[in-house]
């Protein structure tokens, strides 16, 4: 079983304020997904890395995918109200196997208040 | 734009009664996903389908059944209900085949109280 750990699970932080939200594991990935959800909503796709090292923005979040395919992280910069909700990550498996195609953190949680 | 579509979005069961979830999307995808979300646990997946007329199952297909009637709909059903099977189920779809890089889109999920 490939496992994907999401550190924090938790992060409460004032309006303003910058924010790392990290996700781990021992095995390699073809890519790393990220999603957000809000409540009451299914996760919505917000960016895919595929290149190890990859660097993407999306205007104040940037993702980063580790040079060995392993790891990812997120970034905000500034958080607002509006980043308020769930972060999922999940990578694209390699192989086969009755987790399927991505293998999903268990989300970082994100309150940003005003 | 409907995307993915789940019914219903809210039900409440007694223990040992069956229920079937229905999902339909209408992006053409290939593959379908039945996942459920639990407080600290993820999102764990039940089922999925790679093609119309193929099913597998995933981390946790106890309890469930699934059908992928056609290419656009791929039901779950619980033949009798039980209180650890409730929770949030989404259906999800992809483009491509199921091991591709391929994103997923979720539909907003049932939520399912078993007493």
């Amino acid at each position: 079983t490939q496992l994907l750990e999401q550190s924090p699970q938790f992060l409460s932080i004032q309006e303003g304020e910058n924010l790392t939200v990290y996700c781990n594991s021992s095995s390699v990935f073809s890519s790393l997904q990220w999603y957000r959800q809000e409540p009451g909503e299914g996760p919505v796709l917000l960016v895919t890395v595929v290149t190890g090292g990859e660097v993407k923005k999306l205007k104040r979040l940037t993702f980063q995918f580790g040079d060995a395919r392993k790891d990812s992280s997120l970034h905000i910069t500034a958080a607002q109200p509006g980043d308020t909700g769930l972060y999922l990550c999940a990578g694209a498996a390699l192989y086969g196997g009755s987790q399927g195609n991505l293998i999903f953190g268990k989300g970082t949680k994100l309150s940003v208040k005003p | 734009n409907a995307g993915v579509t789940q019914t219903p979005k809210f039900q409440v069961l007694k223990t040992g009664q069956s229920m079937t979830l229905q999902c339909a999307q209408d992006m053409n995808h290939n593959s379908m996903y039945w996942y459920r979300q639990d407080p600290g646990m993820g999102l764990r997946l039940i089922y999925y389908s790679a093609s119309e007329g193929t099913t597998d199952k995933g981390e946790v297909p106890n309890g469930y059944n699934v059908s992928r009637l056609n290419k656009r709909e791929f039901s779950l059903r619980l033949e009798s209900a039980a209180p650890s099977q409730t929770s949030v189920y989404f259906c999800a779809s992809s483009a491509g085949g199921v091991y591709s890089n391929q994103p997923q889109h979720f539909g907003d999920g049932t939520r399912l109280s078993i007493l």
